[in-house]
């Protein structure tokens, strides 16, 4: 089945411990999102690709970067994580078609982040 | 701009018994409007989706959804509830910005089935 696939499940780091998060498709869609979602709240938008254009949100912190070295893959890097980044991560592919209202946006199962 | 009002942030249901989660949007164009499930620790799951097809939208799981333009709603229902169903919904309205599709979320509505 195609689908997205994000590893570890769960990540334990230390505090200013730069950590990544892996993010791979086979949906083939060209863009590409990460989420921060904190407990008891909806998704926030972190940033997306858009093929290999990055694609930042104003209020997304330094601290965050990203990667896509390919269509499949997509990493989020957080450079020194603090107490506060502790959240679950989820990526999200969608294909572009056009469509006036958007496309579909399919989710992985996410990398819950714990910071020591 | 758009957004969503999700107006109930607990529902609790007996188990079999039908299932109603509210949802009202507010979008300058023709929205597109989703229903996602988040059960605990997973990612989210798409139940459904409407996009200016049938305003009857059936999804998997039994859930299904009605858009209503003249009351701004696209409420999820289900005629039967089971405890498998308890989890956390979120309403999500879709609209196109430059290169991407931005979600706007509702504050979700978590359901809880009970025997």
């Amino acid at each position: 089945d195609a689908m997205v696939i994000q590893n570890p499940r769960y990540q334990v780091t230390q505090f200013g411990k730069p950590v990544t998060l892996s993010c791979s498709q086979t949906l083939n869609h060209n863009v590409m999102y990460w989420y921060q979602q904190k407990s008891s709240q909806a998704p926030k938008l972190l940033f997306h690709y858009y093929d290999k254009d990055f694609n930042n949100e104003a209020d997304t912190p330094d601290n965050f970067q990203s990667r896509r070295p390919n269509t499949s893959f997509c990493f989020l890097d957080i450079r020194s994580p603090g107490l506060g980044d502790a959240a679950m991560y989820l990526c999200a592919t969608s294909s572009d078609s056009g469509y006036p209202s958007g496309e579909t946006q399919y989710f992985g199962p996410g990398t819950r982040l714990l910071v020591l | 701009a758009q957004s969503v009002t999700q107006l109930d942030s607990h529902v609790s249901v007996s188990e079999g018994t039908p299932v109603l989660l509210r949802c009202n949007y507010s979008s300058s164009y023709s929205p597109s409007l989703f229903w996602y499930v988040q059960h605990p620790n997973k990612g989210l799951q798409l139940l459904l989706k409407y996009t200016s097809a049938a305003t009857l939208v059936k999804g998997i799981n039994g859930f299904e959804a009605e858009f209503k333009k003249s009351e701004t709603s696209f409420h999820l229902t289900k005629p039967s509830a089971h405890m498998s169903d308890a989890a956390e919904y979120f309403c999500v309205v879709s609209e196109r910005a430059g290169t991407a599709s931005k979600l706007t979320f509702g504050t979700g509505t978590r359901l809880q089935v009970t025997l």
